[in-house]
């Protein structure tokens, strides 16, 4: 079955840096564009970055571009997010998830169970 | 910056149909989607590509979209549907780049 495990989150102080990680299995992890999305305590989803199949194209959301970095190895079924400078607003779970394919009549459409990555001093 | 717009908060009773809006410029031109996040938990997909349910997902949710709104319709809703639910779309300035409305909390009682 899909399963999609993030790590890495924790408490960072302000302007630190943190990478997260999320290890895919049961698919294809190469055939798929992956996807960070963010939730502030209390607060909605927040799209974060996303990255092409093969790593070669990247986007981001304007309240972190320049600052955060995904990158991913194929050959480790592994995505990532490296994040800099972190700030307090930052404070969020993260999730990771496969962009909404559809095959057939069936749409594939997974998440992880996120990770808790606080900015506090 | 590109947004999508939803209510803050829809109540009904049991049986009941709920209607959650969500509204967006480019909904004419861009699939909207729909999900479902119980508390604690992570999101789940309801509604794909304006008006298709997954398998798996009750009858009772329909998604539409009609000029710049998009839809989300439970239709007798149940008690287990109570929820935050999420609509997410493309950006208009940069195709690349996906967005999601700000939520709207689903009260059935």
């Amino acid at each position: 079955q899909v399963q999609l495990v993030e790590s890495g989150g924790g408490v960072v102080q302000p302007g630190r840096s943190l990478r997260l990680s999320c290890a895919a299995s049961g698919f294809t992890f190469s055939d798929y564009g992956m996807h960070w999305v963010r939730q502030a305590p209390g607060k909605g989803l927040e799209w974060v970055a996303v990255i092409s199949f093969d790593g070669s194209n990247k986007y981001y959301a304007d309240s972190v571009k320049g600052r955060f970095t995904i990158s991913r190895d194929n050959s480790k079924n592994t995505l990532y997010l490296q994040m800099n400078r972190l700030r307090p607003e930052d404070t969020a779970v993260y999730y990771c998830a496969t962009e909404v394919v559809v095959v057939g009549a069936t749409p594939f459409d997974y998440w992880g169970q996120g990770t808790l990555v606080t900015v506090s001093s | 910056s590109y947004e999508l717009t939803q209510p803050p908060s829809v109540s009904v009773s049991p049986g009941q149909t709920a209607r959650i809006t969500c509204s967006g410029d480019a909904l004419p031109k861009k699939y909207a989607y729909w999900y479902q996040q119980k508390s604690g938990q992570a999101p789940v997909l309801v509604i794909y590509e304006d008006n298709k349910r997954p398998s798996g997902i009750p009858e009772r949710f329909s998604g539409s979209s009609s000029g710049t709104m998009a839809t989300l319709t439970i239709s007798g809703a149940q008690v287990e549907d109570e929820a935050d639910y999420y609509c997410y779309s493309t950006d208009t300035i940069d195709n690349h780049r996906r967005l999601f409305g700000g939520g709207t909390k689903l009260t059935v009682l």
